[in-house]
């Protein structure tokens, strides 16, 4: 079945520093993949989509590139803040697969020191 | 944008007793709500899909006596814990939406003591 792989944490920066999660996916169709961030207390909140290979979504600084030949979704920031700190959470969706429920990744908790 | 807002946010019950909670869509009708069960330091699993004016689909291993699952409206979806007990405590969270990105309810957090 589908599943979401993402690299484990805990991550811990400075702040500045360039920050990369790594996330790889099966899947049996052709997926929408996301990123979403849990921040301490709080429910989910989709930080950036793609859906279609060589798509790359983007939002508030983070950037991920849908790759189909590596079956990846890396998770990319230039310069973390310290209001970066969050668990983030790699998922897809395969509609075409027969389900639009969302399989979601372990997540992978980042900490951001001033 | 859509709004799903859950109910309570946090909730502290006796054993064996019942907790009720309850996500709504605002602004919007979900025919679907999505119910997932977070457990600390681990990622969310799917508990169980639930249609609106149909029963409940649960994923496997999910007793559906109970957690019992109802989506009487296009706006409102309820998870019922019943019977609960320690083991049950964790957070709770609803989402609605499709392959364009769920939203989420804020998430409940259960207690049973």
């Amino acid at each position: 079945g589908d599943s979401v792989t993402q690299m484990e944490g805990p991550v811990t920066l400075s702040e500045e520093a360039f920050l990369t999660i790594n996330c790889t996916y099966t899947a049996t169709g052709y997926p929408s993949l996301f990123w979403y961030v849990q921040y301490p207390g709080e429910g989910l909140q989709l930080l950036l989509k793609a859906t279609k290979a060589d798509d790359k979504g983007s939002n508030k600084g983070f950037e991920a590139t849908y790759r189909k030949e590596t079956t990846s979704f890396h998770l990319e920031k230039g310069s973390v803040q310290v209001s970066d700190s969050a668990v983030y959470f790699c998922a897809l969706s395969d509609a075409q697969g027969g389900s639009e429920k969302l399989v979601f990744g372990k997540g992978t908790k980042l900490t951001v020191n001033p | 944008g859509a709004v799903v807002s859950q109910h309570p946010s946090w909730v502290i019950c006796k054993s064996g007793t019942s907790v009720k909670i309850e996500c709504r869509s605002l602004d919007f009708q979900a025919t679907t709500m999505f119910w997932y069960r977070q457990f600390p330091k681990q990622s969310l699993m799917l508990m169980a899909t639930s249609n609106e004016g149909s029963k409940a689909t649960y994923e496997q291993g999910v007793e559906k006596d109970k957690f019992l699952i109802n989506h009487a409206s296009l706006t409102l979806s309820t998870l019922t814990v019943t019977s609960a007990h320690p083991e049950d405590s964790s957070f709770y969270i609803c989402a609605t939406g499709a392959n364009y990105g769920y939203t989420f309810g804020s998430g409940t957090r259960l207690t049973v003591v």
